[in-house]
């Protein structure tokens, strides 16, 4: 079955501190992956898009990479702020399935000021 | 620059009435994508449109159908509607939905809420 994880569930940092989150997918036949954030009770809004075939992507303080051998991807994030406080959703795109995204659960991120 | 527009923003119901979602994709894109997000929950993949045509089918309920028109916009059609129908349902567009790496937009949502 094809699967997406996503460690930690919530994660709470102060701010200024750089950090990871974690994406992890159970099939590596992927077209690719997208990184999201979700203000509570909004939308999606895309941060990142990583082909098949690249390692990583970057767009100022993020940075997203891909190993798709190990079924993994992480979003670093810079400098946290206050305002990065959000849930963070990878979604994968497999080649077997469609167009359609499979999201994770999402990593709720508090940056404390 | 003009993004996926999603009508209503809210809809309140009774169970058992019919509802109807609207989504306007970005201009020039071809597909459409509906999902559905339950409270505490990730995003649900439902059911996806190439060219007006159904491209793709995921956990969508036999009480819902959906369509894409000439203009390319999509209408999800709810009947029979549940409390468990209750949710943010989203709409994405992208450039093509064939091959690899297209990029999905979304929209911000409707929330339905099942009374």
């Amino acid at each position: 079955k094809q699967e997406v994880t996503q460690i930690p569930a919530a994660l709470s940092v102060p701010e200024g501190e750089n950090l990871v989150l974690n994406c992890s997918f159970t099939d590596s036949a992927i077209y690719n992956l997208q990184w999201f954030r979700q203000d509570p009770g909004k939308g999606l809004t895309s941060l990142l898009l990583i082909q098949s075939s690249q390692r990583e992507q970057t767009s100022g303080r993020l940075n997203a990479s891909l190993d798709k051998s190990s079924g993994r991807s992480t979003l670093y994030i810079a400098a946290s702020q206050p305002g990065d406080s959000a849930t963070y959703l990878c979604a994968v795109r497999w080649e077997t399935s469609g167009s359609r995204l499979t999201f994770g659960e999402g990593t709720q991120l508090t940056v404390n000021p | 620059a003009a993004g996926v527009i999603q009508s209503p923003r809210h809809l309140i119901k009774e169970k058992r009435e019919t509802a109807t979602l609207k989504c306007y994709p970005i201009p020039r894109h071809d597909t459409v994508y509906w999902y559905q997000q339950g409270p505490g929950q990730d995003p649900q993949f439902l059911i996806s449109f190439y060219e007006k045509m159904q491209s793709d089918k995921g956990s969508i309920p036999d009480r819902f159908s959906a369509q894409q028109f000439s203009d390319y916009h999509s209408e999800l059609n709810m009947s029979s509607l549940e409390l468990g129908d209750s949710a943010l349902y989203f709409c994405a567009s992208s450039v093509g939905a064939l091959g690899r790496g297209y990029e999905q937009y979304f929209g911000p949502g409707t929330r339905l809420t099942v009374t």
